[in-house]
């Protein structure tokens, strides 16, 4: 089975200062990943996701993401935030079983808290 | 066009009550989801629909009744809920995952449920 450890609930920061949220996956299989975000009473939205290829990802809003399978992680990365990227950040995996409709499973989310 | 629309945004319905919360696509997906998210936690998959057919129920209550009509919608049916039931219920849709063809699930804004 696979699953995702995000080990920052709140990660506070500056406007304009760069930021780094953690994700860390566990599987035995190949694995898919992605990071979605989630704003104050709004659904998900899909940020970036790594399926296969080039281990750096870059998303919208000026997010990227680099896979890197030796230490099983797919950290969330922005040079310069704004006060609008405030929100929830979950990183999800879904791994390949050969079946169809893989589960998606989600890590327990990152706050974003960015300060003025 | 991609969009998830979920109707309602808003519900509030006792436990008595029987009610619907509704999903509708028009990206072609052929697989659609239903999830259950509470306050400051990560959305739990409900159930999976893949080519109209049930393919994954993670053990929910038989107080939540999924139903797939047709390829482009999906209704969850609610009946003598409790009131921990409470939650934000998110509906996704995306391509049938395949062996190693793997997809995203796009989101909808999601039904704000409160039950009394």
């Amino acid at each position: 089975a696979q699953s995702v450890t995000q080990l920052d609930s709140q990660v506070p920061v500056f406007e304009e200062a760069p930021v780094e949220l953690r994700c860390n996956y566990s599987s035995s299989v190949s694995v898919y990943l992605f990071w979605y975000v989630q704003y104050p009473n709004q659904g998900l939205q899909l940020l970036l996701k790594y399926l296969s290829g080039s281990t750096l990802v870059k998303g919208i809003n000026g997010f990227e993401a680099e896979f890197n399978k030796s230490q099983t992680s797919f950290h969330l990365r922005k040079p310069s935030v704004h006060i609008s990227d405030t929100a929830e950040y979950f990183c999800a995996v879904k791994g390949s079983y050969g079946g169809a409709t893989n589960k998606l499973i989600f890590g327990t989310g990152t706050l974003l808290a960015v300060q003025p | 066009d991609t969009e998830v629309t979920q109707t309602p945004k808003h519900l509030v319905m006792g436990m008595t009550n029987k009610k619907s919360l509704k999903c509708e696509q028009h990206m072609g997906h052929r697989a659609m989801y239903w999830y259950k998210q509470k306050a400051k936690k990560p959305p739990e998959l409900m159930f999976v629909y893949s080519y109209e057919k049930l393919s994954i129920n993670e053990s929910v209550p038989s107080r939540f009744s999924p139903e797939c009509p047709n390829s482009s919608l999906l209704n969850l049916h609610l009946h003598a809920l409790q009131p921990e039931d409470s939650a934000l219920y998110l509906c996704a849709s995306s391509h049938p995952d395949r062996g190693l063809l793997v997809t995203e699930a796009f989101f909808g804004q999601g039904t704000r449920l409160t039950v009394v």
